[in-house]
């Protein structure tokens, strides 16, 4: 079956630091890639997304792109802030009529002033 | 973000009430999903309802009952739950293609069981 393990967090930076969060992949066939972020008493919210490989998926300053041929899909930013703190959640969906996401563990972020 | 919003936003319950979480997309898609979030758990799909078709998780006990009138709405009716039901439950809507889709999440229900 389809499986996501993301870095184990919590993760604490700087503000201004760079950020990488590793996120790698099991799954049949060609998958689409996700990342979705949760900010504190919300719901999740799109991040970034590949659709194929050496896609890069880019927003408000994180990227990702699909590796194939390391099944990872690792998510970096290179300067955050402290408004970036949330948990983020790498996730995959492979193909079929009931398309189902299949989520990591999520790594909860926290940026420092 | 209005595309999905679910009702209520908290709710408490005992364990022998009846009641219903709310799902409502404006996005026009044509699937509709409910997801448990649990702490320290992974997320947790629980039922799907795409292009009309239900798909279910068998693991998800019976007193967790989905409904889904028409592809706009999608409802989650509980009854008789027990305290290790309280989680936030997610609601997502997608539109399936043969490429590809993107499931968008409403805020969720915090629900707590007594």
């Amino acid at each position: 079956g389809n499986s996501v393990t993301q870095m184990e967090g919590p993760v604490t930076l700087s503000e201004e630091a760079f950020l990488t969060i590793n996120c790698t992949y099991t799954a049949t066939g060609y998958p689409s890639l996700f990342w979705y972020v949760q900010y504190p008493g919300e719901g999740l919210q799109l991040l970034l997304k590949a659709t194929k490989a050496d896609d890069k998926g880019s927003n408000k300053g994180f990227e990702a792109t699909y590796r194939k041929e390391t099944t990872s899909f690792h998510l970096e930013k290179g300067s955050v802030q402290v408004s970036d703190s949330a948990v983020y959640f790498c996730a995959l969906i492979s193909s079929g009529s009931a398309r189902q996401l299949t989520f990591g563990s999520g790594t909860q972020l926290t940026v420092l002033p | 973000e209005t595309g999905v919003t679910q009702t209520p936003r908290h709710l408490v319950m005992g364990m022998t009430n009846k009641k219903s979480l709310k799902c409502e997309q404006h996005l026009g898609h044509n699937a509709m999903y409910w997801y448990k979030q649990s702490a320290k758990k992974p997320l947790e799909l629980m039922f799907v309802y795409s292009l009309e078709e239900r798909v279910e998780n068998n693991s998800v006990p019976s007193r967790f009952s989905p409904e889904c009138p028409n592809s706009s709405h999608l409802f989650l009716h509980l009854h008789t739950l027990q305290p290790e039901d309280s989680a936030l439950y997610l609601c997502a809507s997608s539109q399936v293609t043969i490429n590809t889709d993107t499931q968008y999440f409403g805020p969720g229900t915090r629900l707590t069981v007594l």
